[in-house]
């Protein structure tokens, strides 16, 4: 069984660009949750998605958005990148909402 | 009342020895507590978890400890090895808010030989 797939693995991009980071749970799957992996913050919650609804939502700024498909794919995008976006982005599935988390080897994003 | 505090921040055991990771929560909503490894560049991977109906938890090597009245559960990794070598994360998270895990800052744990 495939485990989690994000593309892609590394981004750099440049201060006040946008990016979309992608994120295939595994199959059967229907909630994503997406989380920032920083040094200084530590592992902080982005948002989660279920059945293509967004069903809890982090604080972070609304430059940071996502959505999910009907295939339960989901996407993350980041507007008007700051060099405090720099992070790794990971996303994890579940079955459902109240089960176990499974992530994704995460996207390395830089902004220069 | 969100947060989850870990410690120690790192940790350096002998090969064969006992690795123990402590994490409290303040808030009793918490009903789910999972503990995750993180190798330098992969994305955290399921350990073991534990809900508040039990004490403890035994999967091979690692067990957690759960003290809910003082609101602390701990990790411990019996006859630790060289592989275990990694950074460990504790979580919490509430039924009635789906998927959101609230992590503990982590601990690097190191295993020399």
């Amino acid at each position: 069984k495939a485990g989690v797939t994000q593309t892609p693995r590394y981004l750099i991009k440049t201060r006040g660009q946008q990016v979309t980071l992608s994120c295939s749970p595994i199959s059967g799957h229907r909630s994503v949750s997406w989380y920032q992996q920083t040094p200084g913050q530590g592992l902080q919650f982005l948002f989660e998605y279920f059945s293509e609804t967004q069903r809890n939502k982090g604080n972070f700024p609304g430059r940071f958005s996502g959505r999910q498909f009907s295939n339960s794919r989901s996407e993350m995008n980041v507007s008007t990148l700051e060099l405090g976006d720099s992070a790794l982005y990971l996303c994890a599935s579940r079955w459902t909402m109240n089960t176990e988390a499974f992530f994704g080897q995460g996207t390395r994003l830089t902004v220069v | 009342q969100q947060q989850v505090k870990q410690s120690p921040q790192s940790l350096i055991v002998q090969k064969g020895g006992i690795s123990i990771i402590n994490c409290a929560y303040e808030n009793t909503a918490f009903d789910y507590f999972p503990w995750y490894q993180q190798f330098p560049g992969k994305g955290p991977a399921l350990l073991i978890a534990i809900r508040p109906d039990v004490s403890e938890k035994k999967e091979g090597r690692f067990t957690i400890s759960f003290n809910k009245s003082a609101k602390q559960f701990s990790l411990h990794i019996m006859d630790s090895q060289p592989g275990d070598s990694a950074t460990y994360f504790c979580a919490a998270s509430m039924s009635n808010q789906g998927g959101k895990l609230i992590f503990g800052q982590g601990t690097e744990l190191s295993v020399k030989p």
